[in-house]
């Protein structure tokens, strides 16, 4: 079936500009995960949904960032008035059930945004 | 100090030769996964563990839990196994939230 799918692929905003980031998991996968990997960097955690909600934002790195689930499916990530720390590849996960030990997290090819 | 560490960072290598990644950790985990990151991006889960070893193929992972340490094999290592190998623990009750090392870039040369 489909992967884990990102859009857009590539985004340049300038600073200061409103980005929103979408992510389609595998279909039928509750738990959904936004995670980040700035150049050079290893990857860090943004958020996780569990369904519709999200019992943990703690990774989220100021209040400028935000993220919404609907229907137990998409999931929009979003970065208000952006800054260029923010340039990075924005990935998203998907799983099964979270927090279950046989549960594999499936990628996304990622967003790569570029703030200017 | 990051609570997952890997080592090495870098590792080059000849076609054929056996290949080891090391992966220590400081926290109390629930379960390890070994990540792959080919050039261009594309990650894909290569192990999930809480115990013991796995085999995939070339492919081999080990855990100690006591020590806190894991190692990810490959045998008869080949050009396209070069990428970025990452490995991530599972916090206990951290539902899911993946902490992550910061990747060891293997190229193996013909």
């Amino acid at each position: 079936g489909a992967g884990v799918s990102q859009s857009p692929s590539n985004k340049v905003t300038e600073k200061g500009k409103d980005v929103e980031l979408r992510c389609d998991p595998i279909s039928g996968h509750t738990a959904l995960y936004w995670y980040r990997q700035s150049l050079g960097q290893g990857l860090e955690f943004l958020i996780y949904f569990q369904g519709n909600s999200a019992p943990d934002k703690s990774g989220l790195p100021s209040d400028r960032f935000s993220a919404e689930r609907t229907g137990e499916s998409v999931s929009t990530l979003t970065i208000q008035r952006t800054q260029q720390e923010d340039s990075a590849v924005y990935l998203c996960a998907s799983s099964l059930i979270a927090g279950d030990l046989t549960d594999t997290q499936y990628f996304g090819p990622g967003t790569r945004l570029t703030v200017l | 100090k990051n609570e997952v560490e890997q080592s090495p960072q870098n590792l080059t290598a000849q076609e054929g030769e056996f290949i080891t990644i090391n992966c220590s950790y400081s926290v109390g985990i629930s379960a390890l996964h070994w990540l792959q990151q080919h050039p261009g991006g594309g990650i894909v889960s290569l192990f999930m563990l809480s115990s013991g070893k796995k085999k995939h193929g070339r492919l081999i992972a080990t855990i100690n839990i006591q020590e806190k340490h894991s190692s990810l094999h490959i045998t008869a290592s080949h050009p396209r196994d070069s990428a970025v190998y990452i490995c991530a623990v599972l916090g206990l009750d951290s539902y899911g939230k993946l902490t992550f090392g910061q990747g060891t870039i293997l190229t193996v040369h013909p």
